[in-house]
């Protein structure tokens, strides 16, 4: 089933914060995310395991809440090369057989000077 | 170097002509999936495999195929391309163990004349 993504598309000025949204009606193993410019294959960012841990990649971090089946990204002091669409990849199968992976219809990130 | 290599890049094909794509990785991953990615659209899920096990999405239609000859190479075959199945389509493997990032391949954009 596919996760739910919000907001569909956001533009911001060089240096503001973002939060991207992913949420799924089902109990959720893992979640992705990934960043996909025009024209190129998505590139991974990080994954969160349920547990409700939070992790951090430069100014990219991200969190999972697996009460509420959802998971967070944050975007912060934007930079220009942060632009592109933003998907959330989730499963959820559990154990060692957690291989399906179905992504969210995507946000759409815009960096302006 | 390149993990996860598809071939071709570019694939123009006639209405009704089968065509195949093919993928090849080495990174000796267990799972290997095949995407369908139309204009500003998620990666819409195909089909995977856990090594030989082949596992069918509910809603791919008839039409699209796969092989799975060894752990490297995977292939999707369209039987008979409509104007519709215009799209990038994406290759990406993943270890099979427990939650790890899945690795994209530079995708073949197919176009249907």
């Amino acid at each position: 089933q596919q996760p739910v993504q919000s907001p569909q598309a956001v533009i911001l000025r060089e240096g503001e914060d973002a939060v991207i949204n992913c949420s799924s009606s089902k109990a959720l193993y893992s979640v992705h995310w990934y960043r996909q410019k025009h024209g190129e294959a998505p590139v991974f960012l990080m994954i969160l395991l349920k547990g409700g841990e939070q992790k951090g990649h430069e100014k990219i971090s991200a969190s999972f809440n697996e009460k509420k089946q959802q998971s967070s990204l944050y975007l912060t002091a934007s930079q220009l090369s942060y632009s592109g669409t933003y998907f959330c990849g989730t499963d959820q199968n559990s154990g060692a057989g957690s291989y399906q992976l179905t992504f969210g219809k995507g946000t759409k990130l815009s960096v302006i000077p | 170097d390149a993990m996860v290599i598809q071939n071709p890049r570019y694939q123009v094909t006639q209405f009704g002509k089968p065509v195949t794509l093919s993928c090849s990785q080495t990174l000796n991953h267990n799972v290997m999936y095949w995407y369908q990615q139309k204009s500003s659209q998620a990666p819409k899920l195909l089909f995977h495999y856990y090594d030989k096990d082949f596992n069918n999405e509910a809603d791919t239609p008839d039409n699209f195929q796969s092989r799975r000859p060894n752990t490297s190479f995977c292939f999707l075959d369209i039987r008979s391309p409509g104007l519709g199945d215009a799209a990038m389509y994406l290759c990406a493997t993943k270890a099979g163990q427990g939650a790890t990032e899945a690795f994209f391949g530079q995708g073949t954009r197919l176009t249907v004349v």
